[in-house]
């Protein structure tokens, strides 16, 4: 069974800090895989990833996949209350049908 | 900058009732996506629809779910015979081809 598993589940850490999330997946037939922040309501893009080792970035966060051995990481540098989301990892396996993971919930104490 | 919408934000319901979902996904995308995500639980696939029929759908997406087009801008999601078990958030979300998708707000469908 396609899964995808992120870590921690939660972190609490204060502005300015730089945190690191993790993804790791098993799935039979790997396309992609994408990072979306979700606050309130919906998931919104931050990026896509398909080949191993070429860093995707966007202002104070970044993005790196290792297909070998199957897993992702987010990183937000000097980070700010406003990045206080859910963090969430997904996986295109097949046809674009995303398979997510739990997500990583970041608290950003001021 | 374009975006998925989707009415109501919030449906209640009685159970055995059906409910229509609405979604207005982005012009120019071609595929559209329905999911579901259950309170503290993790974003669940439902179906997906292309070219007028569906592409992919998930063992969740039963005979109690259905997805139309019917004109060129709104995109549904039926659920024939509501149940206590299908309260979550349902997001609809579209893209132009490939796997990055955008989402809707949501709409979060409590059964009673």
């Amino acid at each position: 069974e396609d899964k995808v598993v992120q870590s921690p589940l939660s972190l609490v850490v204060h502005e300015g800090d730089t945190v690191t999330l993790n993804c790791s997946y098993e799935v039979t037939n790997f396309r992609s895989l994408l990072w979306y922040k979700q606050e309130k309501k919906a998931p919104t893009f931050l990026f896509m990833l398909t080949s191993s080792g070429i860093e995707k970035k966007s202002g104070r966060l970044s993005s790196i996949l290792d297909k070998k051995e199957l897993f992702s990481i987010l990183n937000i540098t000097a980070t700010q209350t406003g990045d206080s989301a859910i963090y969430l990892c997904a996986v295109d396996a097949r046809n674009y049908q995303l398979i997510w993971g739990a997500g990583t919930k970041l608290i950003i104490k001021p | 900058e374009p975006e998925v919408t989707q009415t109501p934000s919030h449906q209640v319901t009685q159970m055995g009732q059906e409910v229509i979902l609405r979604c207005v996904p982005i012009s120019n995308h071609l595929y559209f996506y329905w999911y579901r995500q259950i309170l503290g639980q993790k974003v669940e696939f439902l179906v997906s629809f292309y070219n007028n029929e569906i592409s992919e759908k998930s063992e969740i997406f039963d005979d109690q779910f259905s997805v139309e087009r019917p004109d060129g801008s709104n995109f549904t999601l039926k659920i024939r015979s509501t149940k206590l078990e299908d309260s979550a958030m349902y997001f609809c979300a579209s893209s132009y081809g490939g796997a990055v998708q955008y989402f809707g707000p949501g709409t979060r469908l409590t059964v009673t």
